[in-house]
């Protein structure tokens, strides 16, 4: 069965700072990829996607994330952190060819130290 | 921009009763989701519909019901509200297996 893999629950960051989260998929095939943020009290919204071709994506509020086949990986990355980044983020991985139900990881959640 | 319209933003609802989460969306999509979400248990899928009429039980549909009558409606039901149920329920919707789209939210508090 599929599943999706967040190894890092909370994650605190200085604002400025570089950013990593992690994200793992277990799956056959190549998958489609999605990060989603959420803010407190809110739902979650898409930050960027991976369908096919070029394994670096660019998303929005300045996230990218890149996927590493070999690596069943799809991390997501920001240059510099801003303090209204501190949200929880969630990995979700497509399966192709089925009807839809995205299968999320459990969230990181992210702090930002002044 | 998408729109996705859950009828309630928090409600607070006693143990026993029916409730009932409306989730509306505006773009034909054919796919729409119920979720609950709590604190390090992350989305757990509760039901989820591919057509009008049409439902599908997801991981932990046990307390609960949908209701799909319309493309753009999709309910949830909760029979007789149990404290177990206090949580945030989340609605999405879908076109095939693209992204999925996120309303705002409900946070449900049984009593």
């Amino acid at each position: 069965a599929q599943s999706v893999t967040q190894p890092d629950i909370h994650i605190t960051v200085s604002e400025g700072a570089s950013l990593e989260l992690r994200c793992n998929y277990s799956y056959g095939a190549t998958p489609y990829l999605f990060w989603y943020v959420q803010s407190p009290g809110q739902g979650l919204q898409l930050l960027l996607k991976y369908f096919s071709g070029d394994t670096l994506v660019q998303g929005i509020k300045g996230f990218e994330a890149e996927f590493k086949r070999s690596q069943s990986s799809f991390n997501l990355r920001k240059p510099s952190v801003h303090w209204s980044d501190a949200a929880e983020y969630f990995c979700a991985v497509g399966v192709v060819g089925s009807q839809g139900n995205l299968i999320f990881g459990k969230g990181t959640k992210l702090s930002v130290k002044p | 921009d998408v729109k996705v319209t859950q009828s309630s933003r928090y409600l607070v609802k006693r143990t026993g009763e029916k409730v009932f989460l409306e989730c509306v969306q505006d773009m034909d999509h054919e796919n729409m989701f119920w979720y609950r979400q709590d604190p390090g248990l992350g989305l757990r899928l509760i039901y989820f519909s591919y057509d009008v009429k049409m439902k599908e039980k997801g991981d932990i549909p046990e307390g609960y019901s949908v209701s799909r009558e319309k493309k753009e409606r999709f309910s949830l039901i909760l029979e007789s509200a149990s404290t177990n149920q206090t949580s945030m329920y989340l609605c999405a919707h879908q076109r095939g297996n693209t992204e999925a789209f996120f309303g705002q939210g409900t946070r449900l508090t049984v009593v």
